[in-house]
C-alpha cells in the first residue's frame, strides 16, 4: 500500500520567512496530493491540493509543488505569520475520492 | 462541504469496556472513513465504510476489534471493543465533499478517548 514519508517534524521560523515540508510517497498510482493544517485541539482542515497532472499550485502566501518522477511533493509558505503555526500533514491517495494516507506531520512554530 | 457531527465528544472508559462511536452527516455520502490519531501523531486509517456493505480495513485494524456500522447513507458507527489505555486516542469520522468530485477529506471534530 502507499507509505508516506514527511520532514521536517518540527520547524520554527521567525515571522515573515518561508517554510518548506516535503514528502515524498511510495505509489506511482498515487494521483491526488491534499495538505491538511491542523491547529492545536481542532480538526484537519485541506488548505491546497494538487493533482498529478500539475506540477505547482499557488493559493495566496500557499504554493505546492509536485515531482512525479521523483515521488515527492512539498508544501511552501511564504510570509509565515503566527497564525501558521499549527501542525501540517501531507497526504496521498491513488485518485481523487478516495481514502487518504497522511504523512507523519511537521509542527511548524512561526515567532513573532 | 460536509458537516459532520460525532458523539461523543470525548469520554472516559475502563479497561475491557467497549465504546460506540457515532458520526452523522448532513448529506448522503457514499463512503465514510474513519481515522485514529493517537495524542501527538498523524492520522491512520482504520477503515472504508459503504453503505450496504461491509467495512475494508487497513492493516492492522480487525473486525473483532473496531466493528463498523453504515446502516445509511447519512450515518456510521465505529465501537472500540475491549479497551485497553493504548486505545487511549482521537477517533475522527471523515467523508468526501462534493461527492467526491473534488476529493476533499472532511472531517469531524474526533471523539477523545481516555482508556483507564
Amino acid at each position: 500500500g502507499e507509505n508516506v514519508e514527511q520532514h521536517p517534524s518540527t520547524l520554527s521560523v521567525q515571522e515573515g520567512d518561508s517554510a518548506v515540508i516535503k514528502c515524498t510517497y511510495s505509489d506511482s498510482a498515487s494521483n491526488y496530493f491534499p495538505w491538511y493544517k491542523q491547529e492545536l485541539g481542532k480538526r484537519p482542515q485541506l488548505i491546497i491540493d494538487i493533482r498529478s497532472n500539475v506540477g505547482e499550485k499557488k493559493d495566496q502566501r500557499i504554493a505546492v509543488t509536485l515531482n512525479k518522477t521523483a515521488k515527492h511533493f512539498s508544501l511552501h509558505i511564504t510570509e509565515t505569520q503566527p497564525e501558521d503555526s499549527a501542525v501540517y500533514f501531507c497526504a496521498a491517495s491513488w485518485q481523487a475520492g478516495t481514502a487518504l494516507i497522511f504523512g507523519k506531520g511537521t509542527t511548524l512554530s512561526v515567532s513573532s | 462541504s460536509a458537516v459532520i457531527s460525532q458523539k461523543p465528544s470525548r469520554d472516559i472508559c475502563q479497561r475491557g469496556t467497549s465504546l460506540t462511536i457515532q458520526c452523522q452527516v448532513d448529506s448522503q455520502v457514499t463512503m465514510m472513513f474513519w481515522y485514529r490519531q493517537q495524542p501527538g501523531q498523524s492520522l491512520t486509517l482504520i477503515a472504508t465504510a459503504n453503505q450496504g456493505s461491509e467495512a475494508t480495513y487497513e492493516s492492522g485494524f480487525v473486525i473483532d476489534k473496531f466493528p463498523i456500522s453504515r446502516p445509511n447513507l447519512t450515518f456510521s458507527t465505529l465501537t472500540v471493543s475491549n479497551m485497553s489505555p493504548e486505545d487511549s486516542s482521537i477517533y475522527l469520522c471523515s467523508v468526501l465533499g462534493d461527492r467526491g468530485s473534488t476529493g476533499e477529506l472532511f472531517f469531524g471534530e474526533g471523539s477523545r478517548l481516555t482508556v483507564l
